[in-house]
């Protein structure tokens, strides 16, 4: 275990739909992230919060809305998707960067999205 | 922006052979170079990296090894177990967006199989 949980492991959603993901962190960290991972592409970085605050976000479709209510906790909110958007969809936590820059991302297991 | 080139796709070695897994990066501001694993229905995990200011790093059966003039750094293996069979990531640092954070760009992914 990374210390990183989400919910739920599997989601089959319909495009009129609207859903939530949810992440937990409990490795102290004050770096949040959203992935998507799709088949045959690399890890794309979505979203970036840093001490609740979002400093990324990767022109990212606007019905993916991310929440992040306090340094532990970040949630995904999904409406209207489309088929494309169907892919394992990961969070990952982080000490914010030091001197030489480190940046030790610790993933979730992921969310299976599929949607309908 | 950063890009991040990863080779082979697959790789295929017998048990207690050597794998090799190499990536280049075009920014050569990038300054930290980490690498995942990733098992079947589980998120990356982090199994080593490594700092611009170093060329070379080992753990146990891993090793990571920089080379900055070429911008390119690889991952190798030794005596091979059927329990690495997994899919590798690479990554490297990319530009900063604000803040102290920089973001991860990932490679494609190296499919690993190890052949008892």
């Amino acid at each position: 275990e990374t210390g990183v949980t989400q919910t739920p492991r599997h989601l089959v959603m319909g495009m009129t739909n609207k859903k939530s993901l949810k992440c937990e962190q409990h490795l102290g960290h004050n770096a949040m992230y959203w992935y998507k991972q799709s088949a045959k592409k690399p890890l794309e970085l979505m979203f970036v919060y840093s001490l609740e605050e979002r400093v990324e976000n990767n022109s990212v479709p606007s019905r993916f809305s991310p929440e992040c209510p306090n340094s532990s906790h970040l949630f995904l909110h999904l409406h209207t998707l489309q088929p494309e958007d169907s892919a394992l969809y990961l969070c990952a936590s982080s000490q914010e960067a030091d001197s030489l820059g480190s940046y030790e991302q610790y993933f979730g297991p992921g969310t299976r999205l599929t949607v309908t | 922006g950063e890009n991040v080139e990863q080779h082979p796709s697959t790789l295929s070695v017998q048990e207690g052979d050597s794998a090799v897994i190499k990536c280049t990066y075009s920014d050569s501001a990038s300054n930290y170079f980490p690498w995942y694993k990733q098992e079947l229905g589980k998120g990356p995990q982090l199994i080593i990296d490594i700092r611009s200011n170093v060329g070379e790093k080992k753990d146990q059966r891993i090793a990571v090894t920089l080379n900055k003039t070429a911008k390119h750094f690889s991952l190798h293996i030794t005596e091979t177990q059927p329990e690495d069979s997994a899919v590798y990531f690479c990554a490297a640092t990319g530009a900063n967006y604000g803040g102290s954070q920089g973001n991860l760009i990932f490679g494609k992914g190296t499919k690993l199989s190890v052949k008892p």
